[in-house]
């Protein structure tokens, strides 16, 4: 059983489009995220949610809009792709801070 | 702020070398929390070991050993006997008590050769 599950896992598009990634957890656990890797490997926090309420939000440019319709899914909306926005899209959920976070495989995405 | 400093790009052994990856951290918390991650050429981010602030004693789990002191604030990982399939990224990672941030540096890759 996969504790995060990401879908897609790659996904290759064109500027100016419309694109959501899909998160969820089997694991119970409270509170997810979104982080973004670029292409220097860097991993930084992009939003998290706990109960489905917003408790963080990077400077992330409001294109980037996520929703959480339950505590065990965390979905990524991305609106107007920008060539920037290539890099790979990590969804992480977590319990208790002092055990860490659970990682999803990530999403590949593409904007050409 | 909480901020992760790993100053190794990258480190290339060759098969059986020990390898040790440096991290240094800065927090004002005095209760945290510090974890080390790899990333395998496939992507995904394995979780590898955690520790707390509070609790310094040092750990070896099989080929992997760690060495956490507060004094200089410093949570260094090696690999004993490198093998091929230890070729990755490694992160070291801080989140704060009341922050829910993971923060990450910015990664060491090791090549391990055979």
């Amino acid at each position: 059983d996969t504790a995060v599950s990401q879908t897609p896992k790659y996904l290759v598009t064109q500027m100016g489009n419309d694109k959501s990634i899909k998160c969820e957890q089997n694991l119970g656990h409270d509170t997810m995220y979104w982080y973004k890797q670029d292409s220097k490997k860097f991993l930084k926090i992009m939003f998290s949610y706990n109960n489905k309420e917003l408790i963080i939000n990077e400077t992330v440019p409001n294109r980037f809009s996520p929703k959480s319709p339950d505590k065990a899914h965390l979905n990524l909306h991305i609106n107007s792709l920008e060539l920037g926005d290539s890099a790979v899209y990590f969804c992480a959920s977590s319990q208790d801070l002092s055990y860490g976070y659970t990682f999803g495989s990530g999403t590949r995405l593409t904007v050409v | 702020a909480q901020k992760v400093t790993q100053a190794q790009t990258e480190i290339s052994v060759v098969e059986k070398e020990d390898v040790t990856l440096d991290c240094v951290y800065e927090t004002r918390d005095t209760t945290y929390y510090l974890f080390w991650y790899k990333q395998p050429p496939s992507g995904e981010l394995v979780f590898l070991i955690r520790r707390n602030s509070f609790d310094e004693q040092n750990e070896i789990s099989g080929r992997y050993s760690w060495n956490f002191q507060k004094s200089t604030s410093s949570f260094n990982f090696t690999i004993t006997a490198s093998q091929v399939v230890d070729s990755a990224v490694y992160f070291c990672a801080l989140n704060d008590a009341n922050d829910y941030k993971l923060s990450f540096g910015a990664g060491t890759t090791v090549t391990v050769r055979a």
